[in-house]
């Protein structure tokens, strides 16, 4: 089983929808949150960390429970340019991250 | 600042030949990680290093796999024998103190036939 699971998706929404990605962990000791973005064929960037106190960056929001060991990012107003996979990254006691398998969105006109 | 740089972007090779990649990490970052991606199992961790030492190398497959980091400017992974499931996108990146804003090269996406 992966340290880190996320539903593959794909969530096909239209413009302007708001949608919802989860994941779960299963080290109750990691330490550090963060969703990162993968377009196709490229490299993965950081879209944000995750606090505990949960977290916006524009339309991007980020929640952290660590009792439940589950972490969430809902887009709003969802763009065409949303499109790609949003990874759910943990770290531990090291400095290495450990990946889920990202969730696919395509976002529709 | 050119990011981190990897070389080449794709390689295709026969089973059995050697395979070196390389990466240049972002000048003044102490923390340099090797990532291999497939669709199978997604983005996984092979070694990291951290001023040049490597510190942690329990991803890497098997001995077939090797990787070093001879000075901060420069890494390389080595695989030899290649064999067809070694086929994956190799990534390269790298941060400062381990924690913020590790940065990812594009990736050497590689192909053994």
């Amino acid at each position: 089983r992966k340290e880190v699971e996320q539903d593959p998706g794909p969530f096909n929404v239209p413009e302007g929808a708001t949608v919802a990605f989860n994941c779960t962990y299963s080290n109750s000791a990691s330490q550090s949150f963060f969703w990162y973005r993968q377009d196709c064929r490229k490299e993965p960037k950081l879209l944000m960390s995750v606090y505990s106190s949960g977290n916006e960056d524009g339309r991007f929001t980020a929640q952290l429970n660590r009792a439940s060991q589950y972490i969430s990012l809902l887009i709003r107003d969802s763009k065409l340019s949303d499109s790609a996979t949003y990874l759910c990254v943990v770290t531990n006691s090291g400095y290495a991250l450990n990946f889920g398998k990202g969730t696919s969105l395509l976002v529709t006109p | 600042d050119a990011g981190v740089i990897q070389s080449p972007r794709h390689e295709v090779t026969e089973m059995g030949q050697e395979v070196t990649l390389r990466c240049k990490p972002i000048s003044g970052h102490d923390y340099l990680f090797w990532y291999r991606q497939t669709m199978m199992r997604g983005l996984e961790l092979l070694i990291y290093f951290n001023n040049n030492v490597p510190i942690d190398d329990s991803g890497m497959p098997e001995d077939r796999f090797s990787a070093k980091m001879p000075n901060a400017s420069f890494s390389t992974l080595k695989i030899q024998p290649s064999e067809p499931r070694d086929s994956a996108v190799y990534f390269c990146a790298s941060s400062l103190q381990g924690r913020y804003g590790y940065t990812f090269g594009s990736g050497t996406r590689l192909t053994v036939v």
